[in-house]
């Protein structure tokens, strides 16, 4: 049972334009929703997190918007580079501190 | 400051064979968390450590086990490997429960 949904699979996204993918979780239990981006050959890194407190979360060209009624939460990427190309995962962490992730996206950004 | 330091970086093993993987958190966090990564996947939770004890277990069956230090490091051990114990496997460490876990590069297991 996969307990977050993630999409698109893959995105392909013009230099400058915004890159938008999409989570959607089961779970009412879930305590934290972080997004992780990952390299080739690197693990995961902690993009932004944002509790279920609150609606939207912005850092830099960043930014969180969760739906909890929905049970559904976005990662938007805002004037999207070269350097963004990676694969995006959503997570969701447990109460008993389980990170439970996403398929992933993997974004590419065309120069 | 060093991040989360995990070895060996690769490591090739034969069927039925026993493997050992091990991961220094940063310093001063007392939460380590152990992650498989089948290629083109998420990371699926193995295990996680607080404070020396095992506070979780994630859907892996028993040939997989796992231990944390005094010092607050960890080994992952897995026994009779198969060939679909084939993948990256990722250490994670936070200083409580409450924080965002940092991972390290990861150890590219490969069993033939």
């Amino acid at each position: 049972q996969q307990q977050v949904k993630q999409s698109p699979q893959s995105l392909i996204v013009q230099k400058g334009g915004i890159s938008i993918i999409n989570c959607a979780y089961e779970n009412t239990a879930f305590d934290y929703f972080p997004w992780y981006q990952q390299f080739p050959g690197k693990g995961p890194a902690l993009l932004i997190a944002i509790r279920p407190d609150v609606s939207e979360k912005k850092e830099g060209r960043f930014t969180i918007s969760f739906n909890k009624s929905a049970k559904q939460f976005s990662l938007h990427i805002m004037d999207s580079q070269p350097g963004d190309s990676a694969t995006y995962f959503c997570a969701a962490r447990s109460r008993d501190d389980k990170i439970i992730f996403g398929k992933g996206t993997r974004l590419h950004i065309l120069p | 400051d060093a991040g989360v330091t995990q070895s060996p970086t690769h490591l090739i093993k034969t069927r039925g064979q026993h493997v050992t993987l091990r991961c220094s958190p940063i310093s001063g966090h007392k939460s380590v968390s152990w992650y498989q990564q089948v290629l083109g996947q998420g990371p699926q939770f193995i295990f996680q450590y607080y404070e020396k004890e095992e506070r979780g277990r994630g859907n892996f069956p028993d040939r997989f086990s796992a231990r944390q230090f005094p010092n607050y490091s960890s080994e992952l051990n897995v026994n009779a490997l198969l060939l679909g114990d084939s993948a990256l496997y990722l250490c994670a460490s936070s200083l409580d429960r409450l924080g965002g876990y940092t991972f390290g590069s990861g150890t590219r297991l490969t069993v033939v």
